[in-house]
Formats: C-alpha cells, sequence, structure tokens
C-alpha cells in the first residue's frame, strides 16, 4: 500500500505559468515532507521541505502548501522556466530518534512547454 | 556534483549471481542510505547505515546485505538476483542520522539481470 500518492504521472505547463503538482499521503504519523527534483541520468536533488507546524514554506520561486487535515501537500512553482522541466518526487519521513529512510511518491513528470 | 559517488554506473549480470554496489558519501556525512527504483515506481527504501552501525531497514529483501565500513563508505549486496532485482539503486547521504533533513544523492547504479 503506497503511504505517499503522486496521482499525476506527468503535468505540461506553459513557460512563465504556474506550475502546481499535488501529493497525497496516508500515514498520519508523517511529520515532515520533502520536495526532490530528478533529471535524467542524475540522482534527485533536495528542492524544498516542510515541517508538519507549518502550512507553507517559500523558498524563491517554490512554494510548498501543507494541508493536514486533509493530508495532502502541494509545490508550487512561479513562474514554470525551462530548467523546471524534470521528475518531481514528494517524500515524508516520520520525526524523531526512529530513523526509517524517507517514503517517496512515484513522481510527476513536469514538462515546461515553451 | 552532490558529492555522493557510486560505482559503477551501469551493471549487467545473469541471473542468480552476486554484486556488489559502493557508495562514499559526502565528506563528513555520517549517514548513507540506500534505495531502489524500480521500472515505473518510485524510490524504496532499503536500509540506512549510521557511523558504521545499521540503524534502520525498509524493505531489502533477505537476499541483500549491505554494511558502513570506518572510512563511512558502504556497499550494498545483491545476491542470488532475480530478474526482477533489474533497478536503478541510489545511495544518499546526510551529516545526521534523522530521515528529516536533506539527504544528498548519488548518480546511482544500473543494474541490469539478464
Amino acid at each position: 500500500d503506497q503511504q505517499v500518492k503522486q496521482n499525476s504521472p506527468s503535468l505540461s505547463v506553459q513557460e512563465g505559468r504556474i506550475s502546481i503538482l499535488n501529493c497525497d499521503y496516508t500515514n498520519s504519523m508523517f511529520d515532515y515532507f520533502l520536495w526532490y527534483k530528478k533529471y535524467p541520468a542524475e540522482g534527485p536533488t533536495f528542492l524544498i521541505s516542510i515541517s508538519s507546524i507549518k502550512d507553507k514554506n517559500e523558498d524563491g520561486r517554490f512554494t510548498v502548501f501543507l494541508n493536514k487535515s486533509a493530508k495532502h501537500l502541494s509545490l508550487h512553482i512561479v513562474p514554470s522556466q525551462p530548467g523546471d522541466s524534470a521528475v518531481y518526487f514528494c517524500a515524508a519521513s516520520l520525526e524523531g530518534i526512529r530513523a526509517d529512510g524517507l517514503t517517496f511518491g512515484k513522481g510527476t513528470h513536469l514538462i515546461i512547454q515553451p | 556534483d552532490s558529492g555522493v559517488t557510486q560505482t559503477p554506473k551501469h551493471l549487467i549480470t545473469a541471473t542468480g549471481q552476486r554484486v556488489t554496489l559502493r557508495c562514499s558519501p559526502r565528506s563528513g556525512d555520517l549517514s548513507v542510505y540506500w534505495y531502489q527504483q524500480s521500472l515505473d515506481q518510485g524510490l524504496q527504501f532499503l536500509i540506512q547505515y549510521y557511523n558504521g552501525e545499521e540503524r534502520a531497514k525498509g524493505n531489502i529483501l533477505e537476499r541483500f546485505s549491505a554494511q558502513q565500513f570506518p572510512d563511512l563508505h558502504s556497499e550494498l549486496n545483491l545476491s542470488s538476483l532475480e530478474l526482477g532485482d533489474s533497478a536503478l539503486y541510489f545511495c544518499a547521504s546526510s551529516p545526521q542520522g534523522q530521515s528529516n533533513t536533506e539527504a544528498f544523492f548519488g548518480q546511482g547504479t544500473r543494474l541490469t539481470v539478464v
């Protein structure tokens, strides 16, 4: 059973517009969420994160929103640029001494159209 | 460049064989994580080592094992290989043991079992 779900395998957005990538989770024990970006033939790279005590975190063009009651988070990219074309993975973790690895979604392939 | 080095980049081997994947973490990072990415799957957490000790286990098969050496590099051993073990194997490192921090990923080892 997948605990982190990214229901859109791909998303096409016009350059300059807003890209919104969605992620749902089922485990209410998750308390930290991260987004990773992956280009072909490279490993994932960290993009932005959010703790469950917040509902928004912003870093330049990237904003992550967390809705704990809905167990939903989203990544907004504004404005979208051609270099943003990549696969985006949502990931979740359990805080504290217990240190399991991250639980990842299957990813959303974002394509920025010129 | 994340600073995490994985070797080899590609590996082709036959069913029933045994292989070893190697990971050198970023300088100073104590934690090493191993992930498997199969076709159309998100990254699946396999195992974590922290400063030479096993810290957490995920969906790792009994045919797979790992270790972290005193110089902090890690090896993932895969034995009695099956066709379904074909996947991308990523190593990631982070400074401490908690997974709710940014992890730095290597470029991965693509394993093909024929």
